[in-house]
């Protein structure tokens, strides 16, 4: 079955420090992988995308993410943490289909 | 940088009453999409649509549903007889080309409704 599973449900770190986000998929075929964020009342914004090719990629606003096929993994990173990425992080797998199907979410406090 | 928008941001409406969601997507974009998220659960997956077309919807999506394209640049999302269980944000989403080739969807800001 097609599934994304984000196992840490809420994370708090302090400001400056490093941050990694877990995601881990299942997915029948070929993967496009996806990490969206959610601040309070907004849309979901996206991050970053892997598409193929370099399995590290960069996105907006300093993260990055590691496609890791061998563990199904698609990790997000941030060296350090500024007190305006506390959101909601979503990870979603996308294929050969129309649809993308998104873990439930890790939601990101950051205190001073 | 072109946005999605949607209205309105939140709706109330009584249970059996018929509801339409409206969303604007990216103006050269081709493909639609309607997701919705659950308090406290995952954003699914509802429907896709291109040329007019469902091209692909989930089993979510049933006969209490409806797309449509009424213009060039809105695309709605009707529920016909709204239930308790359709309380929920609801997101636009639109892509360029197939997403199935990996194209990025562009989310809107949501559409919150509440079902009494």
């Amino acid at each position: 079955a097609q599934s994304v599973t984000q196992p840490d449900i809420h994370i708090t770190v302090s400001e400056g420090a490093s941050l990694e986000l877990r995601c881990n998929y299942s997915y029948g075929a070929t993967p496009y992988l996806f990490w969206y964020v959610q601040s309070p009342g907004q849309g979901l914004q996206l991050l970053l995308k892997y598409f193929s090719g370099d399995t590290l990629v960069q996105g907006i606003k300093g993260f990055e993410a590691e496609f890791k096929r061998s563990q199904s993994s698609f990790n997000l990173r941030k060296p350090s943490v500024h007190w305006s990425d506390a959101a909601e992080y979503f990870c979603a797998v996308g294929g050969n289909t129309d649809k993308l199907i998104f873990g439930t979410g890790t939601r990101l406090q950051v205190f001073p | 940088e072109p946005e999605v928008t949607q209205t309105p941001s939140h709706q109330v409406t009584q249970m059996g009453q018929e509801v339409i969601l409206r969303c604007v997507p990216i103006s050269n974009h081709l493909y639609f999409y309607w997701y919705r998220q659950i308090l406290g659960q995952k954003v699914e997956f509802l429907v896709s649509f291109y040329n007019n077309e469902i091209s692909e919807k989930s089993e979510i999506f049933d006969d209490q549903f409806s797309v449509e394209r009424p213009d060039g640049s809105n695309f709605t999302l009707k529920i016909r007889s709204t239930k308790l269980e359709d309380s929920a944000m609801y997101f636009c989403a639109s892509s360029g080309s197939l997403a199935g080739a990996g194209e990025t969807q562009y989310f809107g800001p949501g559409t919150r409704l509440l079902v009494l």
